[in-house]
């Protein structure tokens, strides 16, 4: 069965930083692309980054390049977003998901985590 | 940026009726376009993948068609499960977006 399991969520002062994690299992991790996606409160979704299956290309919105940084363990089955430079708008349930097809990026999400909590607020 | 615009915004029907879900890019996005539902508290889920394939154990009374600028997701018949919210998104360029979303409620 495919999990992916989100932690690191928090209250988070303007300006800070946070490290999300994902844990992965049930299928094999270094063979996906990956993502974070987020929603803020009452809010649609919004894809945040992309990385490839052996983390050589990573890809942002425009809205978190230069403040966040995704990456991989494949070792460790798990997926990082470091989030720096922290906003109000940053305020958002986080999704881990896997990305459907191994080339050219993915093309959806088949698989998502249960979300991590991520409030920037003094 | 591709944005996609979904309508209705809300769309009010009864278990059984057939639900008709529109997705309009702002330019061509091929057949990349998937379709996802999210309920409360929930993560979404995928439902549709290329357009018209369904994902992994969803039912048969979900379908998608389309392709280009304009899509649609119809559900054929309503089950009281189904009213949720429901969004369209493209990959393109190394850029993914996501509809606002159409909310589908009990009339």
């Amino acid at each position: 069965e495919v999990q992916l399991v989100e932690s690191g969520g928090g209250l988070v002062q303007p300006g800070g930083s946070l490290r999300l994690s994902c844990a992965a299992s049930g299928f094999t991790f270094s063979s996906y692309w990956m993502s974070w996606v987020r929603q803020a409160p009452g809010k649609g979704l919004e894809w945040v980054a992309n990385i490839k299956q052996d983390g050589s290309e990573k890809y942002y919105v425009d809205s978190v390049k230069g403040r966040f940084t995704i990456s991989r363990d494949n070792a460790k089955n798990s997926l990082y977003l470091q989030m720096n430079s922290l906003r109000a708008e940053d305020t958002a349930v986080y999704y881990c998901a896997r990305g459907c097809g191994a080339v050219a990026g993915p093309r959806c999400f088949d698989y998502w985590g249960q979300g991590t909590l991520v409030t920037v607020s003094s | 940026e591709i944005v996609l615009t979904q309508s209705p915004a809300t769309l009010s029907l009864s278990p059984g009726e057939r639900a008709t879900l529109s997705c309009r890019a702002s330019q061509s996005v091929s057949s990349y376009l998937a379709w996802y539902q999210q309920k409360p508290g929930q993560a979404p889920r995928l439902l549709i993948y290329d357009a018209s394939n369904r994902a992994t154990g969803i039912p048969a009374r979900f379908s998608g068609s389309g392709s280009g600028t304009d899509f649609t997701l119809t559900i054929s018949s309503l089950e009281p499960e189904d009213f949720a919210v429901y969004y369209c998104q493209q990959r393109s360029n190394w850029s993914i977006t996501f509809g606002q979303g159409t909310r589908l409620e009990i009339k």
